[in-house]
Parts: structure tokens; sequence; C-alpha cells
């Protein structure tokens, strides 16, 4: 277990539909990053958040937002989804003041249908 | 813009020695990462170079040389379970984002 928690694990939905992804960080990491990995392919930076404020944004599609919350949760809203959108989906998060070394979750498999 | 440059794949047998290049171009730079992921589980930390030089740990070691934006890291006595993608990832400035490389896929093979 990294400490980082992504629900759910596995998630099959139709096109045209709206998911939710949710992310808790490690315990005392501020930031959460977000990205988008499709088959056999690297990772795409969707969106970054630190201590509940947008720090950067990626190739993140408009029908994409995300939030961080008080508690440091962050979730990541996909909407009008399109086959294209199939991929892992995997959240970061990184302690303040360390160069160097995400800790990501395990990811969510999104299967668009 | 940025980008990182890394071979797409690397077949070796058990007890080899495997090196992945890795270049750089980004306008910033603080610190290469490696990560190795294998086939769908989550990325896990390797090893972080922020300094020029050469990092040990156990089997693996990373090399860095910021004047010729480049880096590698090297997969000593190679098992099967060493069998994965790994990623070459740049941070530009400190707190920022990883830009990652498309990844190099390393194939064991007995």
């Amino acid at each position: 277990d990294s400490g980082v928690t992504q629900t759910p694990k596995h998630l099959i939905t139709a096109t045209g539909q709206r998911v939710t992804l949710r992310c808790s960080p490690r315990s005392g990491d501020l930031s959460v990053y977000w990205y988008q990995q499709s088959l056999d392919q690297g990772l795409q930076f969707l969106i970054q958040y630190y201590n509940g404020e947008e720090r950067a944004k990626g190739n993140i599609l408009e029908r994409f937002s995300a939030q961080q919350f008080p508690d440091l949760h962050s979730e990541l809203n996909l909407s009008s989804l399109e086959l294209g959108d199939s991929a892992l989906y995997f959240c970061a998060s990184m302690k303040t003041g360390v160069p160097y070394g995400y800790t990501f979750g395990s990811g969510t498999r999104l299967t668009v249908v | 813009g940025q980008s990182l440059e890394q071979p797409s794949e690397v077949t070796a047998v058990e007890g080899a020695i495997v090196q992945i290049n890795c270049t750089y171009q980004t306008s910033g730079f603080y610190g290469l990462s490696w990560y190795q992921q294998h086939d769908g589980g989550a990325p896990t930390f390797l090893s972080y170079n922020g300094l020029d030089g050469l990092e040990e740990t156990g089997r693996f070691s990373s090399f860095l040389s910021r004047s010729d934006s480049y880096g590698y890291l090297l997969l000593q006595e190679l098992q099967m379970k060493d069998s994965a993608s790994y990623f070459c990832a740049v941070r530009e400035a400190a707190g920022n984002k990883l830009t990652f490389g498309g990844g190099t896929r390393v194939l064991v093979k007995p």
C-alpha cells in the first residue's frame, strides 16, 4: 500500500456519461497530481492541486475538471465520455520540500463502451 | 516545449546488464527521476539525480549529465521480475509537475 488511495479501481460506463474518480493523498502530502495513461502510452499530465488550489494544467480536456477539498482528497470529473477516454487514470502525491518522488495510487481503469 | 526521448523497447537475458538512455529538452531543470511500472500496475519511484554523477541503489544505478541533457538507468544482474516499463521524468522547477518520457519496455528472457 503506497498510502495514496484511489477509488474505484475499475469503472465501465457508456459513452456520453459522467464519472467521478477519487484520490486521497498520503498523510501530510499537500500536492495532488492527476495523470492519464492510455494503452501502451506514457503518462500524460492532466492537472495539479496544492492545498486546495489549482497549480498547473496540462492537456486536460474541457470535458474534464477536478478539485481538491479541505481534507486534501481530490476528485477528477469526466463528462460526455467518449471511447477515447478509456485509459488508466493515476493520481500521485508528493511531500512538500522533497525534490523527487511521486507516490502513485493504484489507478482507476476506465472503460467507456 | 518539453520533450524526453528514450528507446521504446529493450530485450535482454537474465543476468545481463541493460542501459536505458534518456535525453531531455526542457526550459528548466530540477532533477531527473526514474520510475518502474509493471503491466497494469502503478509507477513506482526508482531513482533520482539532482546533480551530475552516478547514484547507486542495489542492482539499479542512475546517471546524469546536465551539460549534455542526458541520463541513463542501468539495470544489472537482470531478473525476470525486472520485465516492466521504465520511465524517465523531469521536473522543471521545485514543486512542479513531472514530465514523463514515453517509457522503455524491458523484456527479460530466460
